[in-house]
């Protein structure tokens, strides 16, 4: 099983304030998703990230995903309160024919007013 | 947007007790699959469904948990002895086609006593 490690586990700054999630692994995935998760629901994919390189922007989040499509990051400019949450990353890769998906622990960042 | 749905949210139950866990799926889908999340955990791959088969299933899945689509619309997960260490959130989801979204029901939190 391919493992994504994610880092930091938790992070609280303040709003406004620029702030980068990575997503790290010695394996390569076909592609690279990023959840964010509120209390008692289930992930939403905010995006996917295919070809080594890819930038992908989602207003204030920029999602990179490395040359080697082995990590990927996440950035968020001026964040606010409403960027609270758990953020989790997913890669996805063939083993022995399947397709599978493994999920990082997650991140939960607080941005406090 | 379309939703997939899980019932019941909550689900309070005694070890050595059966329990089933539903979900439907978004209607034109054809990919299911059961996650779970224990608490401050990762979310872990349990099973993917297609063309009314297990497609894949992960080490978690033992002979104690089962899958199953009984008609055109609810996928259901079956655990025949609950054990104190399956308590967790369980999340179903689906999708058209492997390559595309997956989108993730809200969950059903599972408590075993």
């Amino acid at each position: 099983t391919q493992l994504l490690e994610q880092s930091p586990q938790f992070l609280s700054i303040q709003e406004g304030e620029n702030l980068t999630v990575y997503c790290n692994s010695s394996s390569v995935f076909s592609s690279l998703q990023w959840y964010r998760q509120e209390p008692g629901e289930g992930p939403v994919l905010l995006v996917t990230v295919v070809t080594g390189g890819e930038v992908k922007k989602l207003k204030r989040l920029t999602f990179q995903f490395g040359d080697a499509r082995k990590d990927s990051s996440l950035h968020i400019t001026a964040a606010q309160p409403g960027d609270t949450g758990l953020y989790l990353c997913a890669g996805e890769y063939r083993d022995q024919g399947a397709q599978k998906l493994v999920f990082g622990q997650g991140t939960r960042l607080t941005i406090n007013p | 947007e379309p939703e997939v749905t899980q019932t019941p949210s909550h689900q309070v139950t005694q070890m050595g007790q059966e329990v089933i866990l539903r979900c439907v799926p978004i209607s034109n889908h054809l990919y299911f699959y059961w996650y779970r999340q224990i608490l401050g955990q990762k979310v872990e791959f349990l099973v993917s469904f297609y063309n009314n088969e297990i497609s894949e299933k992960s080490e978690i899945f033992d002979d104690q948990f089962s899958v199953e689509r009984p008609d055109g619309s609810n996928f259901t997960l079956k655990i025949r002895s609950t054990k104190l260490e399956d308590s967790a959130m369980y999340f179903c989801a689906s999708r058209t086609s492997r390559g595309e979204k997956l989108f993730f029901g809200s969950g059903t939190q599972l408590s075993v006593l």
